[in-house]
């Protein structure tokens, strides 16, 4: 089916572990996401994409690690999980000007 | 400092009266306004949008206007149903930017009574 899917949907870790989130989208969308959202909170941006191998910074980046070798795939990294970055992850993607396109999120807790 | 704000964090409603969800913002450079509704263990979806250069988008039952002056936007839901009851939120986006790289308020919960 068209659209993104996230993997793992669920993830529980241990403090300093690495981690990867997986997103892939079947759209072509040219912009990709990353956002985390926190209980209670809205949605914060932590990295995006313009395109293959074109990544930037977003709101609140540290302690992630994103790549884009392939259009469709934007994985997410977190290298040493800390208990802070227990959230819900979001992918999602979107044309030039368009709205965001989400996956249904990826839930991680990090004891 | 929180540039999007919804300053309600829950709103409950009867089934088929007005919803009415609201969204101020502070930075004059935000040019395009979205509402999503994310519904629980599920990722947002885009409700819909307004340019800064009108005052009113309606799509069906929705209706999102926006007061540039005051810098504050509604979501106006008529009638309200059931499945309307969701998490919605509004984001922001600056001028010359992608609308994914959005400002997010916390969001509100509304609950429609059957």
């Amino acid at each position: 089916d068209a659209g993104i899917t996230q993997s793992p949907r669920y993830k529980i870790t241990e403090t300093g572990r690495q981690v990867t989130l997986m997103c892939h989208q079947t759209w072509s969308h040219s912009y990709m996401f990353w956002y985390r959202q926190d209980l209670g909170h809205g949605l914060r941006l932590i990295y995006y994409s313009a395109a293959a191998d074109i990544t930037d910074k977003g709101e609140v980046p540290d302690g992630y690690v994103v790549s884009r070798s392939k259009t469709e795939n934007f994985p997410l990294t977190l290298e040493s999980a800390t208990r802070s970055q227990t959230s819900v992850y979001f992918c999602a993607s979107s044309e030039v000007t368009g709205e965001l396109f989400f996956g249904e999120g990826s839930r991680l807790t990090v004891l | 400092d929180q540039q999007v704000k919804q300053n309600s964090p829950s709103l409950s409603v009867q089934e088929g009266r007005i919803s009415i969800l609201n969204c101020d913002y502070t930075n004059s450079m935000f040019d395009y306004f979205l509402w999503y509704k994310k519904y629980p263990a599920e990722g947002p979806t885009f409700l819909i949008s307004i340019s800064s250069i009108k005052d009113k988008n309606e799509d069906g039952r929705f209706t999102v206007f926006l007061n540039k002056s005051a810098k504050h936007l509604s979501l106006h839901i008529v009638p309200s149903q059931p499945g309307d009851s969701a998490v919605y939120f509004c984001a922001a986006r600056l001028i010359n930017t992608n609308a994914g790289k959005s400002t997010f308020g916390d969001g509100t919960t509304l609950t429609v009574k059957p």
